[in-house]
């Protein structure tokens, strides 16, 4: 069965530190895909990315870069220089190929200390 | 990107009563979810909306808790049935732009609490 683990409950960071926010998944599919969405205080759910299981090409968008390695099955969150508006709670996701349903991890939030 | 809306965005509802929350998104799309967000937890899947026949729900809902109609390409409806103080949570819509895409967009979400 497909599962996401987000082990960090809450991480607290001084602003302009790096913070790096850990996801783990199962599954049995050799398709799957993997998201990463934010959540500021204001509640709506913002997409961030989407990989597919046969790119594992890193990516980096302004300040966020995400690491995802098959052999760990993990998909890892970096935020650079972090900024009060990073404040938030981070959810990662997988959705397998055999159908197009969104497993959530139970997120991280973090919070960005001025 | 797909821009969604729902109605009403918040609510207060007694206990045994029915809520309605619409869904409506600005373009077609095949497949729309229903979510639940119970306070301080993660997003959990309700059910998946097809245009044209029965949602399919996930383990621990049903159809008569939480009927749900998609009546067409850019709308669905979720009741919250009989309500009791469990059911407050925010409850989400979202859609999939379609095979090819899984950019999975969600709608700002319904904040609903039973009293």
């Amino acid at each position: 069965a497909q599962k996401v683990t987000q082990a960090q409950t809450e991480i607290s960071v001084v602003e302009k530190e790096d913070v790096t926010l850990d996801c783990v998944y199962e599954t049995r599919d050799t398709t799957y895909y993997l998201f990463w969405y934010k959540q500021p205080p204001s509640g709506e759910l913002v997409f961030l990315i989407r990989r597919n299981s046969f790119d594992e090409q890193n990516e980096i968008s302004g300040r966020y870069s995400w690491n995802f390695q098959k052999s760990t099955s993990s998909f890892n969150f970096t935020i650079t220089a972090s900024q009060v508006v990073d404040s938030a709670v981070y959810f990662c996701a997988l959705s397998e190929d055999r159908d197009d349903k969104i497993i959530f991890g139970k997120g991280t939030r973090l919070h960005i200390l001025p | 990107s797909a821009v969604i809306s729902q109605k009403p965005s918040r609510d207060i509802c007694q206990r045994g009563t029915s809520l309605t929350i619409q869904c409506q998104v600005d373009s077609q799309v095949t497949m729309m979810f229903w979510y639940r967000q119970q306070p301080g937890q993660s997003l959990t899947l309700i059910a998946t909306a097809n245009q044209g026949s029965e949602a399919t729900y996930e383990s621990g809902f049903v159809i008569d808790k939480f009927p749900i109609s998609r009546p067409n390409l850019t709308f669905s409806t979720l009741t919250v049935s009989n309500m009791s103080p469990e059911d407050s949570s925010i409850y989400l819509c979202s859609v999939d732009k379609g095979r090819g895409s899984y950019e999975q967009y969600f709608g700002p979400g319904t904040r609903l609490t039973v009293t």
